[in-house]
C-alpha cells in the first residue's frame, strides 16, 4: 500500500515567518494528495489538495505543489500568522483508486507561531 | 461547519461503563469512519462503512462496537474500556466512490478512568 512520511515537530515560528512543512510519498500510480489542518479543541478540516502531477493546491495563504519526480508534497507559506498555530497532516489515499476513500495521514507537524 | 456533528463531545466513564458516541453527517456521503487519536500517536483507522456495510476493521479491540444504521448516522458502542482507550475519537465521511477528500467532525474527548 501507500505511505506518507511527514517532517515531525514541533516548529515553532514568529510571526510573518516562512513556513515549510515537508512531506514526502509512496505510491502506485498518481493519488491524490491531502493537508488537512487540526486547530486546537477541533477535528481536521481539509485544507489543500491535489489531484495530479504538477498540480498546486492552494488555501488561505497556504501552498503545496505536487511533486513526482521528488514524490513529495511540502506545505508552505510565505508569512505565518498567530492563527495558522495548528496541527497539519499530509495524507494519500491508501491503495490508489480506492473505492472507499481511505486515506493514511503522516504523523501530523505542529506548528505554534509566537507574535 | 455543521457537516459532520459528534456527540457527546467529552465523555467521563468507568471501566465497567458502557456508553456510545454518536455521528451524523449532512453532506449526503456514503462511507463513513471511525478514528482514534491518542496523544503522541499517528491517527489511528479504526472502522470503515461503505453503504452501511463495514468494509474495515483495522484490529480493533471488541471493547468497541460499531454500529451504521444508515448512510447518514455512525455509532460507536463502549463497553469495559480501559485508561488507554482515553483519546479523541474522531468520525469523518466522504463520498466512498475515489473521490478521496474526508470530511471531519469535531471529535468526542473520551477519558476513562
Amino acid at each position: 500500500g501507500n505511505s506518507v512520511t511527514q517532517m515531525e515537530g514541533p516548529v515553532t515560528l514568529s510571526e510573518e515567518a516562512f513556513l515549510t512543512i515537508n512531506c514526502t510519498y509512496t505510491a502506485t500510480g498518481y493519488p491524490s494528495l491531502f493537508w488537512y489542518v487540526q486547530y486546537p479543541g477541533e477535528g481536521l478540516q481539509l485544507l489543500l489538495k491535489a489531484t495530479k502531477a504538477d498540480d498546486k493546491g492552494s488555501n488561505k495563504g497556504f501552498e503545496a505543489t505536487y511533486r513526482k519526480e521528488t514524490t513529495s508534497f511540502h506545505l508552505e507559506k510565505g508569512s505565518v500568522q498567530v492563527s495558522d498555530s495548528a496541527v497539519y497532516f499530509c495524507a494519500l489515499p491508501q491503495n490508489y483508486g480506492g473505492s472507499q476513500g481511505n486515506l493514511i495521514f503522516g504523523k501530523g507537524t505542529k506548528l505554534s507561531v509566537k507574535p | 461547519e455543521t457537516g459532520v456533528t459528534q456527540t457527546p463531545r467529552h465523555l467521563v466513564m468507568g471501566m465497567t461503563n458502557k456508553k456510545s458516541l454518536k455521528c451524523e453527517q449532512h453532506l449526503g456521503h456514503n462511507a463513513m469512519y471511525w478514528y482514534k487519536q491518542s496523544a503522541k500517536k499517528p491517527l489511528e483507522l479504526m472502522f470503515v462503512y461503505n453503504f452501511k456495510e463495514q468494509t474495515e476493521n483495522n484490529s480493533v479491540p471488541s471493547r468497541f462496537s460499531p454500529e451504521c444504521p444508515n448512510s447518514s448516522h455512525l455509532f460507536l458502542h463502549l463497553h469495559t474500556l480501559q485508561p488507554e482507550d482515553s483519546a479523541l475519537y474522531l468520525c469523518a465521511s466522504s463520498q466512498g466512490d475515489g473521490r478521496d477528500t474526508q470530511y471531519f467532525g469535531p471529535g468526542t474527548r473520551l477519558t476513562v478512568l
